[in-house]
């Protein structure tokens, strides 16, 4: 599995544009970028996975440099809520899972600001 | 809404006591892990199971051992707590078409 590495911590103040980075230089072309988020006390949350083209959904948008070894999630208009820590992980093709393992790193700690 | 349960959010338990934490899921899902998560140390993964009575080791699956009878229920047994075990467990299960994963709220077991 390809191997993450994220920034332990940001802020961002409140209504801007959180952006967060993602490295992952030993992607392989079969496996996908997912982001995950955890507000404290709860489970991680689904935010959003891509392959290699820009991604977009009511949560926020993934950008996907073209040589796919890093990425960006980015959160358009951060509110407090969106304080939380964020964990990317790339993963194999959706449908070959097999009996594939998945590992989450640190991830990055985001902080809005008021 | 889809729904991954985990029975007990909080547990306290004794060194030495053998301890259960079960997971259901209402997906129909065939993945299934357990994670413990431990500050500075992100989401570990214990144990997963791919299908009813499969399994396989995570990265930390000493201490741990697991149950799939049922595609719903993945059940993760400490045989005998020990207080390093102490910890928050996260049980998820993973959707086959997207491969987006679904967590339970999570177990915060203390082990005195």
């Amino acid at each position: 599995d390809a191997k993450t590495t994220q920034p332990t911590s940001m802020d961002c103040a409140e209504g801007r544009a959180a952006n967060l980075p993602c490295n992952h230089s030993t992607i392989s072309g079969n496996e996908y970028v997912y982001w995950y988020r955890q507000i404290h006390s709860q489970g991680p949350q689904y935010i959003i996975h891509g392959l290699k083209n820009n991604e977009t959904n009511e949560m926020a948008s993934l950008i996907i440099t073209e040589d796919r070894k890093s990425s960006t999630l980015i959160l358009p208009h951060a509110t407090l809520r969106d304080t939380a820590v964020y964990y990317c992980i790339v993963r194999a093709t959706p449908s070959n899972f097999g009996n594939e393992k998945l590992t989450f790193g640190t991830g990055t700690r985001l902080t809005i600001i008021p | 809404d889809v729904k991954v349960t985990q029975s007990s959010r909080y547990l306290v338990k004794r060194t030495g006591e053998k301890v259960f934490l079960e997971c259901v899921q209402d997906m129909d899902h065939e993945n299934m892990f357990w994670y413990r998560q431990d500050p500075g140390l992100g989401l570990r993964l214990i144990y997963f199971s791919y299908d009813v009575k499969m399994k396989e080791k995570g990265d930390i699956p000493e201490g741990y051992s697991v149950s799939r009878e049922k595609k719903e229920r993945f059940s993760l047994i400490l045989e005998s707590a020990s207080t390093n075990q102490t910890s928050m467990y996260l049980c998820a299960s993973r959707q086959p078409n997207t491969g987006e994963l679904f967590f339970g709220e999570g177990s915060r077991l203390t082990v005195l």
